[in-house]
């Protein structure tokens, strides 16, 4: 079984701070995706990392897979209260093939609350 | 174009009562996912399907829950017996092909009293 552990659970900011989200498995994903939910919505994908050591930056938002594919990690520049969300890492575990080759695990999720 | 729509959004039922929940995916998508997520808290994997094929079931907590899609479009995850414990929200995801990006429904939020 494949566990994302997400930390910290919640983070609570000030408008214009900068923040880290980590995403930890002893397991290796072939890939790990970022999500965004809002209240009442669905998660929303934000991005996809495959290659490790692979930095994608999104606005304010950069996205890092570490080296051995076993960990991730969003900073957030300049936080806006339009950021606060719950903000999920998923990954599709390595070797998964077959039947099981759309299957995502998804961490616990970070509750973000960006303060005005 | 319309998103994944799920019905209903809202199902209130008593301990022993069968649902069914309903999953209508956009238009095209071949994989269809469906996931228990508690508040505040990631999304629980419990099947999926390509086409009307189901490819991996290991995430159904136990046989009272099992899913369909018989024309590999709308499908439907039906729990019979229900308990406390199966009190969620059910949310339903499609994506155009296997391992592709998942475009999430509103869920269904399911109170089991």
């Amino acid at each position: 079984t494949q566990l994302l552990e997400q930390s910290p659970q919640f983070l609570s900011i000030q408008e214009g701070e900068n923040l880290t989200v980590y995403c930890n498995s002893s397991s290796v994903f072939s890939s790990l995706q970022w999500y965004r939910q809002e209240p009442g919505e669905g998660p929303v994908l934000l991005v996809t990392v495959v290659t490790g050591g692979e930095v994608k930056k999104l606005k304010r938002l950069t996205f890092q897979f570490g080296d051995a594919r076993k960990d991730s990690s969003l900073h957030i520049t300049a936080a806006q209260p339009g950021d606060t969300g719950l903000y999920l890492c998923a990954g599709k575990a390595r070797g998964a093939g077959g039947t099981s080759y759309g299957k995502l695990t998804f961490g616990q999720g970070t509750i973000l609350t960006v303060h005005p | 174009g319309a998103g994944v729509s799920q019905s209903p959004r809202y199902k209130v039922t008593k301990r022993g009562q069968d649902v069914a929940l309903r999953c209508d995916p956009i238009s095209g998508h071949v994989s269809l996912y469906w996931y228990r997520q508690a508040l505040g808290q990631g999304p629980e994997f419990l099947t999926y399907f390509n086409y009307e094929a189901q490819q991996d079931k290991s995430g159904l907590p136990n046989d009272r829950f099992s899913a369909e899609r018989p024309e590999g479009s709308i499908s439907t995850l039906t729990i019979q017996r229900t308990e406390q414990r199966d009190s969620a929200m059910y949310r339903c995801a499609s994506s155009s092909l296997v391992g592709y990006e998942q475009y999430f429904g509103p869920g269904t939020r399911l109170t089991v009293t």
